[in-house]
């Protein structure tokens, strides 16, 4: 079983629609990062998190770290937002180890 | 401005020879990272390396190769050994201490025809 676990693996959503995906972890964590990936694109690095709740346009993430999960939350959401959507966890016990989760496949319609 | 760079951004190769994948970060990070991704799966840890002059295996390191001479840079070569080489392989750095902060590279998408 992995460290981090993601869900859903694939979502598909309306224009304009709320869509939250999810990011679960079974160890000690120092921090938590939300990565954003296009089809065949780089990887963009979206939030840094070790407690609470991040904005930044239209994206939020949030952290608890006593319930071990974290959320990525896309208000408003727009054909744009299309893409992969992956969290990885750096491993307090591991040397803060980064461990990726498998990430979740994001699809707005228009 | 401090960052981590993956070079090239793609690149081919014919079948049989090595390459080598560069990434380079000026953090003044300890940890470094590889990882590689194929069509609609996951990323997949092929080396780490903690410190300088010292790497571990991740869970796919046969038919890699890395080295770890210098603090900012953690090349990875895949050789003629690896069976599909073809994917995206990503470079990532991070602190060893509490502040969890890690950077992660653009990048690789390497093609061997």
């Amino acid at each position: 079983k992995n460290e981090v676990e993601q869900s859903p693996q694939n979502l598909t959503a309306q224009e304009g629609e709320f869509i939250t995906i999810n990011c679960s972890y079974s160890v000690g964590i120092s921090a938590l990062h939300w990565l954003q990936q296009h089809p065949g694109g780089g990887i963009v690095s979206l939030f840094m998190l070790s407690s609470g709740k991040k904005k930044h346009g239209r994206l939020i993430a949030t952290i608890n770290i006593q319930e071990k999960h974290s959320s990525l939350h896309i208000t408003a959401s727009h054909p744009r937002d299309s893409a992969v959507y992956i969290c990885a966890g750096m491993i307090k016990a591991a040397g803060n180890k980064l461990t990726f989760g498998g990430g979740t496949r994001v699809l707005v319609k228009p | 401005d401090g960052g981590i760079t993956q070079s090239p951004k793609y690149l081919f190769r014919k079948e049989g020879q090595n390459v080598t994948l560069s990434c380079e970060q000026n953090l003044n990070h300890d940890a470094m990272y590889w990882y590689r991704q194929d069509p609609g799966q996951g990323l997949r840890l092929i080396y780490y390396s903690q410190i300088v002059n010292d790497f571990q295996k991740g869970d796919i390191a046969e038919g890699y190769s890395v080295s770890r001479e210098k603090k900012e840079s953690f090349p990875l070569t895949v050789t003629s050994a690896q069976k599909n080489p073809t994917a995206f392989y990503l470079c990532a750095s991070s602190i060893t201490g509490s502040r969890g902060e890690a950077f992660f590279g653009q990048g690789t998408r390497l093609t061997v025809v």
